[in-house]
């Protein structure tokens, strides 16, 4: 799987707005942008992915640069929940294991 | 909501001594992993399992490894002689689809913390 390159940490304030940015400089055409993040003490979890397009969910929005190279998830209104280690994660389509390669991910700090 | 539990939450061995931790999937879900995390490090992929059998290992899932399906519930992860390095948080993971692009996240239990003196 290509390589993900973010930020150790980043703090944000309570109910404002996060941007968690990721680099993959080398992404190949087949690569999906997945991200997933594990709460203290908690397995990893699903937030959301995508391939081109902006996505939405009801957890987060993910933004993808238009060359792929690099993409932010947003969390629109961070909560002290949302206080966590974020990964951005390439997946190959081709990928027959379907394995998850984690990275080291940022950890997020919420302040109150 | 569905969810994957794993039993037990904590297991306590000595060296040399086997293991199994037990993972239960979601009920309609076909591909199964392991994946652990030692202390203050990354979250590390062992196996994958699909219809019966290893889909893909990686390094770490060496000989002292199995994985089993014993009945239509279960996933199973032994390790036969438990080494100290084996300490880790092991996390079982299960999904509905193999591609990467459909909706086929993995779905994480709880993990177990096994720990070897």
């Amino acid at each position: 799987d290509a390589k993900t390159t973010q930020p150790n940490s980043m703090e944000s304030n309570e109910e404002e707005p996060v941007h968690l940015p990721c680099n993959h400089s080398t992404i190949s055409g087949t690569d999906y942008i997945h991200w997933y993040r594990q709460l203290p003490s908690q397995g990893p979890e699903y937030v959301i992915h995508g391939l081109t397009s902006n996505v939405n969910n009801r957890m987060a929005s993910l933004a993808i640069a238009e060359d792929r190279k690099s993409s932010t998830l947003i969390l629109h209104r961070a909560t002290l929940r949302d206080a966590a280690v974020y990964y951005c994660i390439l997946r190959d389509l081709g990928n027959a294991g379907n394995m998850l390669t984690f990275g080291g991910g940022t950890r997020l700090m919420v302040k109150p | 909501e569905p969810e994957v539990t794993q039993t037990p939450s904590h297991q306590v061995t000595q060296m040399g001594q086997e293991v199994i931790l037990r993972c239960v999937p979601i009920s309609n879900h076909l591909y199964f992993y392991w994946y652990r995390q030692i202390l203050g490090q990354k979250v590390e992929f062992l196996v994958s399992f699909y219809n019966n059998e290893i889909s893909e290992k990686s390094e770490i899932f060496d000989d002292q490894f199995s994985v089993e399906r014993p009945d239509g519930s279960n996933f199973t992860l032994k390790i036969r002689s438990t080494k100290l390095e084996d300490s880790a948080m092991y996390f079982c993971a299960s999904s509905d689809h193999l591609l990467a692009g459909k909706n086929n996240e993995q779905f994480f239990g709880p993990g177990t913390r096994l720990t070897v003196l």
